[in-house]
């Protein structure tokens, strides 16, 4: 079974801060996918990025960062110097790959608001 | 290339009434997945389509609820009797052979009261 823990259930900032969203995950299978997503309140999840288990390489895009470590099965995000449009409540996600990825189970969310 | 569109955006109904939405994936999308999400929680996966052929379904998809894809178009969900419990958000998306995301509907948000 697969399982996705996002611990943090709000977090509020100042703009300009820094902010850090954990994901840990459980999986059994040894290759997966792993997702950020964003849900504005217009309530439409939008995409952010895809990591495969086998690249554990940070990805920085912008103003946004990902730190994946297979050794504690966790996929934190970074965004550097948040601005009041970051604020949504943000979705990590795992999936198998192939025909086990077709089934995204996500965890239960991080709401983030960015104050002025 | 429009975005993945559900219609209705909010259904109000009674409970014990019937209701069916639809949702209108990227045309050239074959896979096509429905998710329900309740206030306060992640998406949970109900179904999932690859063409027309319904390939998967959750356990959380009772008798209840039943799912088409006709001609591997568009796709509609239609839950029957309606309860309090489904009243949730339900995110239709979709995703093209080798794709890298799933592009997700705004929703359509049912209240049962």
């Amino acid at each position: 079974a697969q399982k996705v823990t996002q611990a943090q259930t709000e977090i509020s900032v100042v703009e300009k801060e820094d902010v850090t969203l954990d994901c840990v995950y459980e999986t059994r299978d040894t290759t997966y996918y792993l997702f950020w997503y964003k849900q504005p309140p217009s309530g439409e999840l939008v995409f952010l990025i895809r990591r495969n288990s086998f690249d554990e390489q940070n990805e920085i895009s912008g103003r946004y960062s990902w730190n994946f470590q297979k050794s504690t099965s966790s996929f934190n995000f970074t965004i550097t110097a948040s601005q009041v449009v970051d604020s949504a409540v943000y979705f990590c996600a795992l999936s198998g790959v192939g025909n086990a990825g077709n089934m995204l189970t996500f965890g239960g969310g991080t709401r983030l608001m960015v104050k002025p | 290339d429009t975005g993945v569109s559900q219609d209705p955006r909010h259904k109000i109904t009674k409970r014990g009434q019937n209701v069916t939405f639809r949702c209108d994936p990227i045309s050239e999308h074959n896979r096509l997945y429905w998710y329900r999400q309740t206030l306060g929680q992640g998406p949970e996966f109900l179904t999932y389509f690859q063409n027309e052929a319904q390939l998967e379904k959750s356990r959380l998809l009772s008798d209840r609820f039943s799912a088409e894809r006709p001609k591997g178009s568009f796709s509609t969900l239609e839950i029957q009797r309606t309860e309090q419990g489904d009243s949730a958000m339900y995110l239709c998306a979709s995703r093209g052979q080798g794709a890298y995301g799933y592009t997700f509907g705004s929703g359509t948000r049912l209240t049962v009261v």
